[in-house]
Order: C-alpha cells, then structure tokens, then sequence
C-alpha cells in the first residue's frame, strides 16, 4: 500500500502569511494527489485535484505543486476561515490512502 | 444541485450488523464511481472501499476485507455498505463520496455529512 506522510502535523500562522504543506508519498504516484481541508464539524472539501488542478469555487490563493513523490500545498495568504485540517489523499490505485493531517491554527 | 445523504448508522454490539445506504441525487449516479470513508472520533480520514459505476468493479481497505461489502443500485441512484462482524475500532463516521466520472483523474469532489456507527456493548 502507498503510504503517505505529512509535514508538518500542525503549523501557527497569523492572518495574511504564506504557507506550504508538504505531502510525500511512499512510490511514485505520478500526479494523482489531492488536496482537502475539513473544518470541525464538515465533511472534507477538495481544494486541489490531480496534484495543481483547483477545484471550482475554491480562492486562487490555494494552489499546489509536484509529481512523483513530493507534493506541496501553499495558500498564498491565510485567511480567517482556512483555519482547518488539512489532507492529501492519493488517488493512483487502490487502496486510496490519506495523509495523517495538517492542523493550521491561529497563532 | 449535488447531493449524498447517508443513513443507517445506529450503535450496535461487537460482532453485529449494519447496512448503511447513500442516496444520491444531483448528478447522473450510473456514470460514477462512488466511495466510502471514515473518520473514527478525534482521528484522521479513512477510505474503506469504492465500487465501480456497473458494480463490476470493488475494492477495500485491508481491515474490512471479507467484513464489509459494497453494492450499489443504478435504478434508484442508491450506494450501500453491508458491514459484518462488527469491531469497536469500527466505530466512525461514514461519508458516502462521488469518485471520478469514466477515466476521468478528479474523485472526492462531493462528501455527504456522514452517518455515525457506533460499535460498543
């Protein structure tokens, strides 16, 4: 099975930083990564599908990066409501896995 | 509008059973794979199996094989998850999730809110 592993678990960021979530995967997965935040209490929402395609409706201030086996998401500037959990998933073959999550809180 | 609603998540004792079932609704069901995922309380995102649009087609994640079985009817835009031998470690919420369309490389668009299955004696 890929493995997938997030980096870092959880991060502070004040409103109006830049930030990047790593994600690498165990083999490569080619481009078939993606990206979710998941606010308490909400199912997961996509942000980012086949590694840097953005999913419609999400702000452009998300964006992501990589192939292979190394990934980043970045938002260019946080916002007051990207303060969520944050998770790649890998949709190469199965079974489907996730990262462990990425905490972005307030500092 | 794209929706899936969950349903049949209920407490149930260690070694028992449970269906749950996924409407669909919004979209053309028959064209896509469909996905379950869990989220045990406090923990990370899961993925526990996908059929294929024609059912054809399933795959699960290790701890469920032979426990758990997904099915799908086309005719009433409906997505189900027969779960056996019930474990505590079972216990989470379970979201019904649109895979990709065909060949197509986007899945996981659409989430339900899930139904709660609670595994406890």
């Amino acid at each position: 099975d890929i493995q997938l592993t997030q980096s870092p678990s959880s991060l502070s960021a004040s409103v109006g930083d830049r930030v990047t979530i790593t994600c690498r995967a165990s083999q490569s997965i080619r481009r078939y990564l993606n990206w979710y935040h998941q606010k308490q209490g909400n199912a997961p929402k996509l942000l980012i599908y086949a590694a840097s395609s953005l999913q419609s409706g999400v702000p452009s201030r998300f964006s992501g990066s990589g192939s292979g086996t190394y990934f980043t998401l970045t938002i260019s500037t946080v916002q007051p409501e990207d303060f969520a959990t944050y998770y790649c998933q890998h949709s190469y073959s199965s079974p489907r896995t996730f990262g462990q999550g990425t905490k972005l809180e307030i500092k | 509008e794209v929706q899936l609603v969950e349903s049949g998540g209920v407490v149930v004792q260690p070694g028992g059973s449970l269906r749950l079932s996924c409407t669909a609704s919004g979209f053309t069901f028959d064209e896509y794979t469909m996905h379950w995922v869990r989220q045990a309380p406090g923990k990370g995102l899961q993925w526990v199996s996908l059929i294929n649009w024609d059912g054809g087609t399933t795959h699960y994640e290790d701890s469920v094989k032979g426990r758990f079985t997904v099915s799908r009817d086309n005719s009433k835009n409906s997505l189900y998850l027969q779960m056996e031998s019930l474990r505590p470690e079972d216990t989470a919420l379970y979201y019904c999730v649109r895979g990709a369309r065909g060949d197509g490389t986007k899945e996981f668009d659409y989430w339900g809110q899930g139904t709660l299955v609670t595994v406890s004696s």
